[in-house]
């Protein structure tokens, strides 16, 4: 079974400074894939970033960057130049495989503020 | 390419109704899956389909039902509903050709309230 644990309910943070959102998994599965999804107010689920198990080079999008240390089951997201649009929910998510389950965190709360 | 659309997006029911909600998922995608998001549960799985036929299924009721037609579009069906079935509803969609294709794109949902 997979397990998806973000521990920071709630962060802020200032208009164009850098801000990290913890994750942590657990899966016994051999490949699978690590997401990172945005949930503004308006509540459209949008993916930021997703990360290969296999590839051990960090996955980055524009400003947004995560650190994958897959022996520790670590997957935070970097937000670099944090900007107003970047306030939602967002959720740490994994999946193997074929017809595997997307399995979600609790998600953390980012405040951008000016 | 247009997104995934979910129809309708907003519901009032009432307990013991039952409601259909549908999904149309990106052009070209053959898997539909369904989440439920609630404040105290978070994202939840309800199922997934692949080429007409459920492949995985979340520790929902069988009140929770769905099924998936050969153009790809999903409908998810609720019966008997009960207040606690008051939720969004997401469908995210994905062309499950392995690598990078296994990624789920979501629609904007279907909010549920039983009253």
């Amino acid at each position: 079974a997979q397990t998806v644990t973000q521990s920071q309910p709630e962060m802020s943070v200032q208009e164009a400074e850098t801000v990290t959102l913890s994750c942590t998994y657990d899966t016994s599965e051999n490949n699978y894939y690590l997401f990172w999804y945005k949930q503004p107010p308006s509540r459209q689920m949008i993916l930021v970033i997703r990360q290969e198990a296999y590839k051990q080079q960090n996955a980055t999008e524009n400003r947004f960057s995560v650190n994958f240390q897959k022996a520790a089951k670590s997957f935070s997201l970097k937000i670099s130049d944090s900007q107003l649009g970047d306030t939602a929910m967002y959720f740490c998510a994994s999946r193997g495989t074929g017809f595997q389950k997307l399995v979600f965190g609790t998600g953390t709360r980012l405040l951008v503020s000016p | 390419k247009a997104g995934v659309t979910q129809t309708p997006r907003y519901l009032i029911k009432t307990r013991g109704q039952q409601v259909t909600l549908s999904c149309s998922p990106i052009s070209g995608h053959r898997s539909v899956s369904w989440y439920q998001q609630t404040p105290g549960q978070g994202l939840q799985f309800l199922f997934e389909y692949f080429s007409e036929t459920q492949r995985n299924k979340g520790n929902f009721p069988g009140r929770f039902s769905g099924r998936q037609f050969s153009n790809s579009r999903s409908e998810m069906n609720v019966s008997t509903l009960e207040l606690g079935d008051s939720a969004l509803y997401l469908c995210a969609s994905s062309s499950l050709a392995g690598g990078a294709e296994d990624t789920q794109y979501f629609g904007p949902g279907t909010r549920l309230t039983v009253l």
